[in-house]
């Protein structure tokens, strides 16, 4: 199974900041890269698929890049409602796998 | 509107069975994959299998081959998920979720909004 492993774990930040947020896989996945972001109680939201393609709806602030194993999100001027747990999942091959997640908090 | 309704969650012993079911409106549901993924509570997501859109094909976590089964009914556009021989480990949250693109596996554009399962004595 194709192991993601997301960093940091976690993170402060303030609104109006730039986030970068960082997923590897353990083998090559192309661009098979899918970034979710989820808020407490609610299920997750779909944000970037293919690593770099903004989900429709989506405000470009959130933009995605990468291949292979090395993958970034990043969130541009950060706002009040994009403080959540963002995922990476890769969809290369079954069984799906997603990061542990990071928690964007407020400092 | 894309929605998609889970049902049959709840408590249940160790080693006991449950069906969980997906109702799903708003889109041509046969021409779609669809997903469960689970969370236990207070960690991340566990992808748990996909079927897809005309059932010809199934995948399932190492976690849950051989005891749970992915199926779907396209005349009654509803996605099923049968778990047998629970584990406590088998508790969380549990979505289905719907395929971004038809007749190809992506991403998950839509998610139901979760149903409880929880596996006690």
């Amino acid at each position: 199974d194709i192991q993601m492993t997301q960093s940091p774990s976690s993170l402060s930040a303030s609104v109006g900041d730039r986030v970068t947020i960082t997923c590897r896989a353990s083998q090559d996945i192309t661009n098979w890269l899918v970034w979710y972001q989820q808020k407490p109680g609610k299920a997750p939201k779909l944000l970037i698929y293919a690593a770099s393609s903004l989900q429709s709806g989506v405000p470009s602030r959130f933009s995605g890049s990468g291949s292979g194993t090395d993958f970034t999100l990043t969130i541009s001027n950060l706002q009040p409602e994009d403080f959540a747990i963002y995922y990476c999942q890769q969809a290369n091959s079954f069984p799906w796998t997603f990061g542990q997640g990071t928690k964007v908090e407020i400092k | 509107q894309v929605q998609l309704v889970e049902s049959g969650g709840g408590v249940v012993q160790p080693g006991r069975s449950l069906r969980l079911s997906c109702t799903a409106s708003g889109f041509t549901f046969s021409n779609y994959g669809m997903h469960w993924v689970r969370q236990a509570p207070g960690k991340g997501l566990e992808w748990v299998a996909v079927i897809s859109y005309e059932a010809s094909a199934q995948y399932y976590a190492d976690s849950v081959k051989g005891r749970f089964t992915i199926s779907r009914d396209n005349s009654k556009n509803t996605l099923y998920l049968q778990m047998n021989s629970l584990r406590a480990e088998d508790t969380g949250v549990y979505y289905c979720a719907k395929e971004r693109e038809p007749y190809r596996s992506s991403s998950l554009d839509y998610w139901g909004q979760g149903i409880l399962v929880t596996v006690s004595s």
